[in-house]
C-alpha cells in the first residue's frame, strides 16, 4: 500500500539545533505534504511539494523531494521550544484515487 | 485558528448514547472530511464530502453516520460505539481538485479543525 512512514519516531533536540525528519512511501506520488500537530490539536499544513519538485522553502522549514528514492526530508532549522509537536507526511497519487496516505508521525521535542 | 471549527472538544459517552460531532467551516471550501486518529496509529480518513454528496466512505462501521447539509456543515452522528472507538475525530476542509470530479479526493491542502476526544466507556 502507498503510506508514507516517518523516521524517526521520536525526534529531542536541544533548542538551537536543527532537527531533520523524514518520510518514505511506496507507490509514485502528485504531491506530498508536510503537517504538523500539537498535542491533542488539530494539524497544520506546512509544506506541500510536487512530484516534479525537489526542494522547497518556507521560513525555517526545508522539505526535499527524491522520488527515485520515494523519500522526502523536513528539515527545522534554529529550531525553539515552540516546535514542539509531531510531523506528519502525507502523499497522494493516482493509486490512492488522490486519497491522502498519512504516515504515523515523527514526535519532536525542543528542549529549552 | 484555521477556519474550521469542532464542536464539542470533548465528548464522554456510554456505549448506549447517541450523541452528534459537528463541524463548521468558514473558508468557502466544498470539500469536507471526517478522520479517525488512534494513539500511534496514521490518520484514517472516515467519510469525504464533495459539494454536499459523499464521495468516500472507507468502510466505516454503520454506528458512525455523517451528514452534510451544506458545504460549511458536516456531522457525525454516533450511536453504540465500543470502547476501541475512543479516539481524537478531526475534521477538515479544502478546496476541490478537479479529480474529486471523477469521485476522487483531493490533493490540495487541508484545514483542520481541533477536533474532538471521544472517550467511550
Amino acid at each position: 500500500s502507498q503510506q508514507g512512514e516517518e523516521d524517526p519516531q521520536a525526534l529531542s533536540i536541544q533548542e538551537g539545533e536543527n532537527a531533520t525528519m523524514n518520510c518514505s512511501y511506496k507507490t509514485s506520488i502528485n504531491n506530498l505534504q508536510w503537517y504538523r500537530q500539537n498535542s491533542g490539536r488539530g494539524l497544520v499544513h506546512l509544506i506541500l511539494i510536487r512530484s516534479n519538485e525537489r526542494e522547497k522553502h518556507s521560513g525555517r522549514l526545508r522539505v526535499t523531494l527524491d522520488t527515485s528514492k520515494k523519500s522526502s526530508s523536513l528539515l527545522i532549522t534554529a529550531s525553539r521550544a515552540a516546535d514542539t509537536a509531531s510531523y506528519f507526511c502525507a502523499t497522494d497519487g493516482r493509486d490512492s484515487n488522490y486519497q491522502l496516505i498519512w504516515g504515523a508521525g515523527t514526535k519532536l521535542i525542543i528542549k529549552p | 485558528e484555521t477556519g474550521v471549527t469542532q464542536t464539542p472538544r470533548h465528548l464522554v459517552m456510554g456505549m448506549t448514547n447517541k450523541k452528534s460531532l459537528k463541524c463548521e467551516q468558514h473558508l468557502g471550501h466544498n470539500a469536507m472530511y471526517w478522520y479517525k486518529q488512534s494513539a500511534k496509529k496514521p490518520l484514517e480518513l472516515m467519510f469525504v464530502y464533495n459539494f454536499k454528496e459523499q464521495t468516500e466512505n472507507n468502510s466505516v462501521p454503520s454506528r458512525f453516520s455523517p451528514e452534510c447539509p451544506n458545504s460549511s456543515h458536516l456531522f457525525l452522528h454516533l450511536h453504540t460505539l465500543q470502547p476501541e472507538d475512543s479516539a481524537l475525530y478531526l475534521c477538515a476542509s479544502s478546496q476541490p481538485h478537479s479529480a474529486l470530479q471523477q469521485g476522487g479526493a483531493t490533493n490540495e491542502k487541508l484545514f483542520f479543525g481541533s477536533g474532538t476526544q471521544l472517550s467511550v466507556l
